[in-house]
């Protein structure tokens, strides 16, 4: 089994439907990253979390929002899909205490707003 | 505002070829700096992560080097397989909250 399990691996909805992605881990990490790759633009960080009260915007939130009901879970939330929200969304975690520090990474979620 | 860059875009190279990759970041303050590789339709695995204060870093038949003050990494794969066609991104680490910048990476084809 992975790591860091995303849920749905593929989806396709309309436009103003409310979408949530999940992602939940069994690596122990404190730290959890939602990532967004679109094709040229590399990935870019949506939100992040450090722990159950430490939720953070990243430089691309607003659309977005998130929720982290445990440790080991971390969501994310479209209220209301547009197209131009159509790309991969990943989520990962790290934990500075352990190794160097490095993120794993789920593997991804296809997201199409139509 | 930090970027990085990834050149080439692509790269067509036959077996057994010893390969450079190149990543450039604008702002030399990092944290550190990781390697990754993505496979088609899959998430992003770790390669190497070389800590600041570090010149390289090696994993088998790939070796990571850092230079700084140059704002540059290079990413070194040694007699190339056609397992190792990917994607390769580089991403950048500004300070101890691990928010990545990450580069467009660099398509790696390995022709048997």
């Amino acid at each position: 089994d992975a790591d860091v399990t995303q849920t749905p691996r593929n989806r396709i909805t309309k436009t103003g439907k409310r979408i949530m992605l999940e992602c939940s881990q069994t690596k122990g990490h404190d730290r959890m990253y939602w990532y967004r790759q679109d094709p040229g633009l590399g990935l870019r960080l949506i939100y992040y979390s450090f722990d159950v009260k430490d939720i953070n915007k990243g430089e691309i939130s607003d659309g977005y929002s998130v929720s982290r009901q445990a440790q080991a879970k971390f969501s994310l939330s479209l209220e209301s899909a547009i197209p131009n929200q159509t790309a991969l969304y990943f989520c990962a975690t790290s934990d500075p205490r352990q190794g160097a520090g490095e993120l794993f990474f789920g593997e991804g979620s296809r997201l199409t707003v139509l | 505002k930090q970027e990085v860059t990834q050149i080439p875009a692509a790269l067509s190279v036959p077996e057994g070829e010893n390969l450079v990759l190149n990543c450039s970041f604008t702002d030399s303050a990092i944290y550190n700096l990781q390697w990754f590789r993505q496979d088609p339709g899959k998430g992003l695995t770790s390669l190497l992560l070389i800590q600041s204060s570090q010149r390289e870093q090696t994993s088998g038949r790939l070796n990571a080097s850092l230079d700084k003050s140059s704002g540059r990494s290079t990413l070194y794969i040694a007699a190339s397989q056609p397992g190792d066609s990917a994607t390769y991104l580089c991403a950048v680490n500004g300070g101890a909250t691990n928010k990545l910048i990450f580069g467009t990476g660099t398509l790696l084809a390995v022709q048997p």
